[in-house]
């Protein structure tokens, strides 16, 4: 089955620096690979998804890479702010069958210092 | 929008009882629902994949006669703990999938969790 590894397991950054989260894979079948945040006791909220078809994403403060040939995908997130304080996870699945079958990465713990 | 809900958000109960835990696609038919437990500062983990009108299937290691799971149309799912002890203690999230499976985004939407409590 699919295995996706996380790092770092916690960061703190300075307000306004960036902060970079990365993940690997290990299914070269996965297509859909989407990055969730989570507050603490709350539901995972998407934050920015990303297909095998396309190598960089950017929402606006948030992008996501993805280097298939190295089964690796990182979250990017800019101008970070104290509200950006949450864990992150990354995951991975086969869109193309068996549904959306997530595999979550172990997760991030994001610190905004001011 | 697509919102899920779960209910009962909270619940604590004797060690040896059976819980059950709703999972409601609120605003959309939901094609297949899953099932995840996540430990304190740990990763969410899928137990079981809840497909209507068929059987569930459970990951590997997840024991399907302790965790039940009913998928009794597209817009709910259940899940019971039976017999819980201790161990099973864990904070319970389900997700639903709005679109066809192979069409759509394949974008999940995840339900508030349940914490689940056993003494």
């Amino acid at each position: 089955g699919e295995n996706v590894e996380q790092h770092p397991s916690t960061l703190s950054v300075q307000e306004g620096d960036s902060a970079v989260i990365k993940c690997t894979y290990s299914d070269s079948a996965s297509n859909y690979f989407p990055w969730y945040k989570q507050e603490l006791g709350k539901r995972p909220q998407l934050i920015i998804d990303i297909r095998s078809n396309v190598g960089e994403k950017k929402d606006q403060r948030i992008a996501v890479t993805l280097n298939k040939t190295a089964k690796h995908f990182s979250l990017h997130i800019t101008e970070t702010q104290p509200e950006d304080s949450a864990v992150y996870f990354c995951a991975a699945s086969k869109l193309t069958g068996g549904g959306n079958k997530l595999t979550f990465g172990t997760g991030t713990q994001l610190k905004v210092e001011l | 929008g697509a919102v899920v809900s779960q209910h009962p958000s909270r619940v604590i109960c004797k060690s040896g009882t059976s819980v059950k835990i709703e999972c409601r696609s609120l605003d959309f038919q939901a094609t297949t629902m899953f099932w995840y437990r996540q430990f304190p500062k740990q990763s969410l983990m899928l137990m079981a994949t809840s497909n209507e009108g068929s059987k569930a299937t459970y990951e590997q290691g997840v024991e399907k006669d302790k965790f039940l799971i009913n998928h009794a149309s597209l817009t709910l799912s259940t899940l019971t703990v039976t017999s819980a002890h201790p161990e099973d203690s864990s904070f319970y999230i389900c997700s639903a999938r709005k679109d066809r499976i192979g069409a759509g985004t394949g974008e999940l939407f995840f339900g508030e969790g349940s914490r689940l409590t056993v003494l």
